[in-house]
Formats: C-alpha cells, sequence, structure tokens
C-alpha cells in the first residue's frame, strides 16, 4: 500500500523548534520530489517547502524561509522539516505530500500523509 | 505569484443535481493544475491532474475542464459523499512555487 505517515508534530512556545518526520512506504521514495502543505485551523491549503528527489534542491515560501529546513534521508525512505523560531502563525495541520511533474505534464499531488498538528503557543 | 481564485464560495446543491465549481488563474498555468477534495478531519484526495485527467479510482462522474487561466470542476449527479471543500492548484516546474485556491464549499441544499 502506498502510504505517507507524518509524526512529531505537538505543543510549542513561540521561538520554539520542532522536527517533523514523514515515513514513505509503498512506491519508490528515491524517484520523487516531496513537500510540506499545511492548514491552518479552518483555513485553507498552503504549500511550505519541497525538496528535489535526490534532496539537492529545496524551495521555501517567502513565510517560513530562514526559519525551516526541508530534508530527506533516501535510505530511510523518510522526509523532514527541521522547524525554528516558530511563530503562532505556523499553528496548523502539517501534510506531507508526494507529487510528480515531468516536461510536460503534472500528475498532482496523489499522496498525503494523515497529517501532524503544530500548535504554537504560550 | 499565480493567484487562484474559486468560485462560488459556497455552492447549496442538492443530491443528484449538478455541480459546476470555476477556478481562474491570475496568469496562465499551462495545465499544471489540479483539483482536490476535502472532508472533515481528513487530507486532501487528488480528484482532477492535467487540468482533465481523472485520478486513479475516481468516479467518472467527476469531470475537469479547461485551459489557460479558467478551470472547471463538474460533478454530474451529486452524491451525498461528494458534499466536502474543493480545492484547485497549479504549480510551476522548477522552482515549485505551488499555489492553492482558497475552496468551494459544496454543501447539501
Amino acid at each position: 500500500e502506498v502510504q505517507l505517515v507524518d509524526s512529531g508534530g505537538g505543543l510549542v512556545q513561540p521561538g520554539g523548534s520542532l522536527r517533523l518526520s514523514c515515513s514513505a512506504s509503498g512506491f519508490s521514495f528515491i524517484k520523487y520530489g516531496m513537500h510540506w502543505v499545511r492548514q491552518a485551523p479552518g483555513k485553507g491549503l498552503e504549500h511550505v517547502s519541497a525538496i528535489s528527489s535526490n534532496g539537492g534542491s529545496t524551495y521555501y515560501t517567502d513565510s517560513v524561509k530562514g526559519r525551516f529546513i526541508i530534508s530527506r534521508d533516501n535510505s530511510k525512505n523518510t522526509l523532514y522539516l527541521q522547524m525554528s523560531s516558530l511563530r503562532a502563525e505556523d499553528t496548523a495541520v502539517y501534510y506531507c505530500v508526494k507529487d510528480e511533474i515531468g516536461d510536460y505534464a503534472y500528475y498532482g499531488m496523489d499522496v498525503w500523509g494523515q497529517g501532524t498538528t503544530v500548535t504554537v503557543s504560550s | 505569484e499565480i493567484v487562484l481564485t474559486q468560485s462560488p464560495a459556497t455552492l447549496s446543491l442538492s443530491p443528484g443535481e449538478r455541480a459546476t465549481l470555476s477556478c481562474r488563474a491570475s496568469q496562465t498555468v499551462n495545465n499544471y493544475l489540479a483539483w482536490y477534495q476535502q472532508k472533515p478531519g481528513q487530507a486532501p484526495r487528488l480528484l482532477v491532474y492535467g487540468a482533465s485527467k481523472r485520478a486513479t479510482g475516481v468516479p467518472a462522474r467527476f469531470s475537469g475542464s479547461g485551459s489557460g487561466t479558467d478551470f472547471t470542476l463538474t460533478i454530474s449527479s451529486l452524491e451525498p459523499e461528494d458534499f466536502a471543500i474543493y480545492y484547485c492548484q497549479q504549480r510551476s516546474n522548477w522552482p515549485p512555487e505551488i499555489t492553492f485556491g482558497q475552496g468551494t464549499r459544496l454543501e447539501i441544499k
């Protein structure tokens, strides 16, 4: 079964740090770029970060640049998001997501983790 | 950044009716557009990719159309399980600037 399992969320004080993990199974993890997408309570979806299949290229939305680091360990089929200097506005459910894009086609975000909740509050 | 604007914000229909959801992009997105369904407490589910291709396992009553800047998701005859929030999404190749529409809530009338 193709699956992503998110973990690592919790309650953290403003200015604190947290590391999210995402364990992949059922597909060839090393072949795909991966993403983190978040959803604040009662709000829509926001793309946070992406990493290429070999981990050599990364992308961050402006609001998390310099505070979040995305990484992956292809030997462990695991994606990470190291979050630091956390703010109240980072409170959200964080989803690990797989998608696929070719030279002339986009195949969508076809596999999502179940989400892990991050709450930033004193 | 490409902005996706979905309309209407809320759509109230009855089972058996046809639903038409719109997604307009601020710039051409080259059919790198997808639609997702999200139910309360669940992760989003991919419905349509490449603007018009149904994802694996998605019922035939769901169809996507459009090109350039104007896209539509149509549900031909609503089933009770279709009442949910629907998002459109686009991405560029690299850097992967990905944006989502604000969502359309499809509710039972």
